[in-house]
């Protein structure tokens, strides 16, 4: 049983709909992160946030808002998606920024 | 500009015996290194870390080895098992952007019996 959860672990979105992935974390921890996995390409940095302020935005494009109402809730709020954005989204988590990081099992998500 | 590098991969192993994953940086900031294992279908979870004051960290059956002068580290799995069978990721990050885990592609380890 992992300390991070995410739901849900599969979704299907067309170009137009707006959806939101969930991330909890069960763990105490301060820092909470979304990672993007594609297809053959290394785990991408999304967000950081540490004590619910957002410290990292790595170049990701406005169409996926992050929101962290607090140290253990972590949500990406997805509109208007492209097909390339059909990926593994991973949350995680540590207890600062910099310490090991521990992830959910991910949401699996197809834009048709 | 891929600053950590696996470059192979996958590996196939029998069983019993050593596996040898490789993992290359290029960032000379990098000072803290991890190893991720990942089942289909399942996040990634911490396997090992080492920081760059050390050169090796042992962990029951996996070691990891540090180079910091070839700037390269290995994950050795003795012997191996079969339910080690999975995606293994390396990970570093930098003490000025310690939030910033940087991963590389992945190696498929299979463990044959």
């Amino acid at each position: 049983e992992t300390g991070v959860t995410q739901t849900p672990r599969h979704l299907v979105m067309g170009m137009t709909n707006k959806k939101s992935l969930k991330c909890e974390q069960h763990l105490g921890h301060n820092a909470m992160y979304w990672y993007k996995q594609s297809a053959k390409k290394p785990l991408e940095l999304m967000f950081v946030y540490s004590l619910e302020e957002r410290v990292e935005n790595n170049s990701v494009p406005s169409r996926f808002s992050p929101e962290c109402p607090n140290s253990s809730h972590l949500f990406l709020h997805l509109h208007t998606l492209q097909p390339e954005d059909s990926a593994l989204y991973l949350c995680a988590s540590s207890q600062q920024p910099g310490n090991t990081i521990y992830f959910g099992e991910g949401s699996w998500l197809t834009v048709v | 500009d891929q600053q950590v590098k696996q470059n192979s991969p996958s590996l196939s192993v029998q069983e019993g015996r050593i596996s040898i994953l490789n993992c290359d940086y290029t960032n000379s900031m990098f000072d803290y290194f991890l190893w991720y294992k990942k089942y289909p279908a399942e996040g990634p979870t911490f396997l090992i870390s080492i920081s760059s004051i050390k050169d090796k960290n042992e962990d029951g059956r996996f070691t990891v080895f540090l180079n910091k002068s070839a700037k390269h580290l290995s994950l050795h799995i003795v012997p191996s098992q079969p339910g080690d069978s999975a995606v293994y990721f390396c990970a570093a990050s930098a003490e000025i952007r310690a939030q910033k885990l940087v991963f590389g592609q992945g190696t498929r380890l299979t463990i044959n019996p």
